[in-house]
């Protein structure tokens, strides 16, 4: 059974700093990676999805890597804004289905 | 595209009702998914549509539980004889194609649900 751990569970920053989320998960056999953001009470807006063969994708300010044999991800967020507060969730994409990691909770004060 | 929409946001209920939630796809989706999720904890996969077919159910989705996709169009969720522990947020998605190597999955903005 695929587990997905995220670390840290909370993260506190000053605005302007550069960052990194960490995912990992138990089974290397993926579809692909994604993840999200989640504002407290909203649904989940996808932010990068990273295909099983590829090493990494990037949007903007957002990085997001993949290291399939360490069953690894890092989201690395450039710049931090007061914007940028909310939970991001790692999701680990299985044929049919996603299972999520409990999520990083951030705080970007400024 | 107005995105994956879901209604109601909101339910309150005695424990013992039922309930049914409905989900509007993006349009042309063919992947439908319902997941749950409670405070503090990542969403959890319920079951998933192929067009009007159901092909896979969670073991979390008791015999309580029913999810329709009629047409291949939109999807209803529907809890029977609630109790406390379905008190959740319960998200809808989908994705287009039939694989899901390089498919986006989009959410919709959740049904509370309550059980009092």
């Amino acid at each position: 059974k695929q587990e997905v751990t995220q670390i840290p569970a909370a993260l506190s920053v000053p605005e302007g700093e550069n960052l990194v989320l960490n995912c990992s998960f138990t089974d290397s056999a993926i579809y692909n990676l994604q993840w999200f953001r989640q504002d407290p009470g909203k649904g989940l807006t996808s932010l990068l999805l990273i295909q099983s063969s590829q090493r990494e994708q990037t949007s903007g300010r957002l990085n997001a890597s993949l290291d399939k044999s360490s069953g690894r991800s890092t989201l690395y967020i450039a710049a931090s804004q007061p914007g940028d507060s909310a939970t991001y969730l790692c999701a680990v994409g299985g044929y049919s289905t996603l299972t999520f990691g409990k999520g990083t909770m951030l705080l970007v004060s400024p | 595209d107005t995105g994956v929409s879901q209604d109601p946001r909101h339910k309150i209920t005695k424990r013992g009702q039922n309930v049914t939630f409905r989900c509007d796809p993006i349009s042309e989706h063919n992947r439908l998914y319902w997941y749950r999720q409670t405070l503090g904890q990542g969403p959890e996969f319920l079951t998933y549509f192929q067009n009007e077919a159901q092909l896979e159910k969670s073991r979390l989705l008791s015999d309580r539980f029913s999810a329709e996709r009629p047409k291949g169009s939109f999807s209803t969720l529907e809890i029977q004889r609630t109790e406390q522990g379905d008190s959740a947020m319960y998200l809808c998605a989908s994705s287009p194609g039939t694989d899901s190597f390089g498919n986006t999955i989009y959410f919709g903005e959740g049904s509370w649900l309550t059980v009092v």
